[in-house]
Parts: C-alpha cells; structure tokens; sequence
C-alpha cells in the first residue's frame, strides 16, 4: 500500500517547449503532494507544496509562473515546467502523505528526469 | 526555520562490519519526527527507519539503528553487518508535527554516499 507514481520517468524536450509531469497516489487519497528537485549527487530540494482544490504554496525563489503546480483530484497534482530552459534539467520527485496511516511518513514517486536540450 | 546537517559526505565500510551516519539538526520545536531514506542509483526514496521526538527509545529496523539524542539534536544512523545492497546516498530528514504552512514539508540533509566494498 501507499504507493505514489510518477509519469514520466524520463522526458527529453526542446528548449522553449513546455513539459509535464504527473503524480498519482495509487491507493489512498492525498490532499496534500510535494515537488522536490534534485540535482546530481545533491540533496531533495523543497520546491512547493500543492494543495488539492487551491493553490499550491511555493518555496522562496522557485518562479511560481515556471513551475505550474496543479493539484485537480485527490489523487493527482501536476508539475509543468513552462518554456524549459536547459538550466531546468534535473530531477524532479513529488512525495504524499496518506493521513490514513498515523506514521507521519511521506511516500516518494519513482522521480522523473528531465532534460532539456 | 529548521536545518538538518550531514556532516560526511561520503563514507565507506567493508561487508560485514558497521558504520555510522552522523545527521545534527536545529529545530525550537518540541514534536517531530526524524527519518533516515536511502537513495539507491535507482533514485527512488526509500525509508529506513523513522524517530518521533516524543519518544527515548532509539529506533530499530532489523540492521538499522537510531542513536537519537534530543538535547544534543543529534540523529545517527548504525548500520550492522552491513550488505552491498546497502550501498546508496543517505539522507537524514526532518519533518515538523506542528499545524501551519510548513505540516508535511520534510527538510533534507545533504546526503551521505555510502560504499560498500566486498
């Protein structure tokens, strides 16, 4: 149980073209997701927090208009990263939390790698 | 604002014996939890063992160990009879159990490379 996904795993992209990435708790209801980034051998970097049914909460100096976060149902939120840049490449992994166990722990998606070219 | 700090970034152990992961924090609150994942070359996050403040006895998982030290914000991680699987990034996470804009978040230590010779 408890299983987040994450689509796609890998995407290649031109630069100036937009890419999305999807996150999915399989088996529980998540009102709450994360999206972290992460670049090589460094550590999950918070980038904003969405909230199913309102806007999603960004970290200090993540541009809100590049990284759309979009949370429609309780179980999908999604991340388009808009007219990427190849300084946008990197690693990106969202997280939930099923309020359903009382552990406290987040469950992380499979990460999906962009790059952009 | 909470900080979590691992103070080793790459650490290395033969088969079979045991190593120690350092992870310090600073937080003003009182409830929370703490969490050791690993990260394979797979990337995918995967839970080793979790502490909540509230409680003294150091958790365990089997090969996994907690030594936690509140006063001290201290968190380490043993590792025994440690296996080739093991070898992956570590990251010591902190996660806040009070209400507000930051309930969720997990802030993240910079990650420990751990090697597993034969």
């Amino acid at each position: 149980g408890a299983v987040v996904s994450q689509h796609p795993s890998w995407v290649i992209c031109k630069s100036g073209t937009s890419v999305k990435i999807e996150c999915r708790s399989l088996d529980f209801q998540a009102t709450t997701m994360f999206w972290y980034r992460q670049f090589p051998k460094q550590s999950l970097m918070l980038m904003a927090t969405s909230n199913e049914g309102s806007k999603a909460t960004y970290e200090q100096g993540v541009e809100k208009d590049k990284f759309l976060i979009n949370h429609a149902s309780l179980t999908l939120s999604t991340l388009t990263v808009t007219s990427a840049h190849p300084e946008d490449s990197s690693f990106y992994i969202c997280s939930a939390r099923d309020w359903g166990r009382n552990t406290g722990e987040l469950f992380f998606g499979e990460g999906s790698r962009l790059t952009v070219l | 604002a909470q900080t979590v700090t691992q103070s080793q970034p790459e650490m290395s152990v033969q088969e079979a014996e045991t190593v120690t992961l350092s992870c310090t924090y600073d937080t003003s609150e009182s409830d929370y939890y703490l969490f050791w994942y690993k990260q394979p070359p797979s990337r995918q996050m995967i839970l080793v063992i979790r502490q909540e403040a509230y409680k003294q006895q150091n958790a365990t998982e089997n090969r996994f160990s907690v030594n936690f030290q509140k006063a001290a914000k201290s968190f380490s991680l043993k590792i025994s009879d440690s296996q080739l699987g093991d070898a992956a990034m570590y990251f010591c996470a902190y996660k806040s159990n009070a209400g507000g804009t930051s309930y969720g978040k997990l802030t993240f230590g910079q990650g420990t490379i751990l090697t597993v010779h034969p």
